[in-house]
């Protein structure tokens, strides 16, 4: 069955601090990996996702994951935050073949003060 | 605006009472899926739907039913609600290869 870790809770930054937020899962095949971000009170929203190829992924509002096959790894990063990313976020993964639903991370508060 | 519509929004039940959460697409997706959300827990698979005509359990299954009415419209049901089911409820469908997926704005849901 696969798995998805996130270690990091509750984050707290500054504005213009450097964002990188841990996800880890657990499956030896195949797997799509996504970030998805939920606004206060919103419903979740698709941050960017890996298939396949460059390891290095861009997704909207500045954010980037790298993809990391040896350390089953999808990491989120974003190289200066702003108050309106205060949200939650969320990794997620399935299997390349095989059932398509995906399997959520516990989620990362990210809070930032102005 | 294409996307997926849930109803309710919000829901008071008292134990034992029964419910159907309402969710359609207008995107020709075949899949769909029903998750809840609970604090610190993440997003938890309840029933998908791969295409027309089929259902599948998902994670936590326990208590609840599901429809695929038609290609459009996946409903959940609670037969007799209890406090554990009071979460949030998000209903999302997707393409069939792969893509992400794209969620309704859920219903919050709470049992007392």
């Amino acid at each position: 069955a696969q798995s998805v870790s996130q270690h990091n809770h509750h984050v707290i930054l500054s504005e213009a601090a450097s964002l990188e937020l841990g996800c880890n899962y657990s499956y030896g095949g195949t797997v799509n990996l996504f970030w998805y971000v939920q606004y206060p009170g919103q419903h979740l929203q698709l941050l960017l996702k890996y298939f396949s190829g460059d390891p290095l992924v861009k997704g909207i509002k500045g954010f980037e994951a790298e993809f990391i096959k040896s350390k089953f790894s999808f990491n989120l990063r974003k190289p200066s935050v702003q108050w309106s990313d205060t949200a939650e976020y969320f990794c997620a993964v399935n299997a390349g073949t095989g059932r398509r639903a995906l399997t959520f991370g516990s989620g990362t508060r990210l809070q930032v003060q102005p | 605006n294409a996307g997926v519509t849930q109803t309710p929004k919000f829901q008071v039940l008292k134990t034992g009472q029964s419910m159907t959460l309402q969710c359609a697409q207008d995107m020709n997706h075949n899949s769909m899926y029903w998750y809840r959300q609970d604090p610190g827990m993440g997003l938890r698979l309840i029933y998908y739907s791969a295409s027309e005509g089929t259902t599948d359990k998902g994670e936590v299954p326990n208590g609840y039913n599901v429809s695929r009415l038609n290609k459009r419209e996946f409903s959940l049901r609670l037969e007799s609600a209890a406090p554990s089911q009071t979460s949030v409820y998000f209903c999302a469908s997707t393409p069939d290869r792969g893509g992400g997926y794209t969620f309704g704005s859920g219903t919050r849901l709470t049992v007392v």
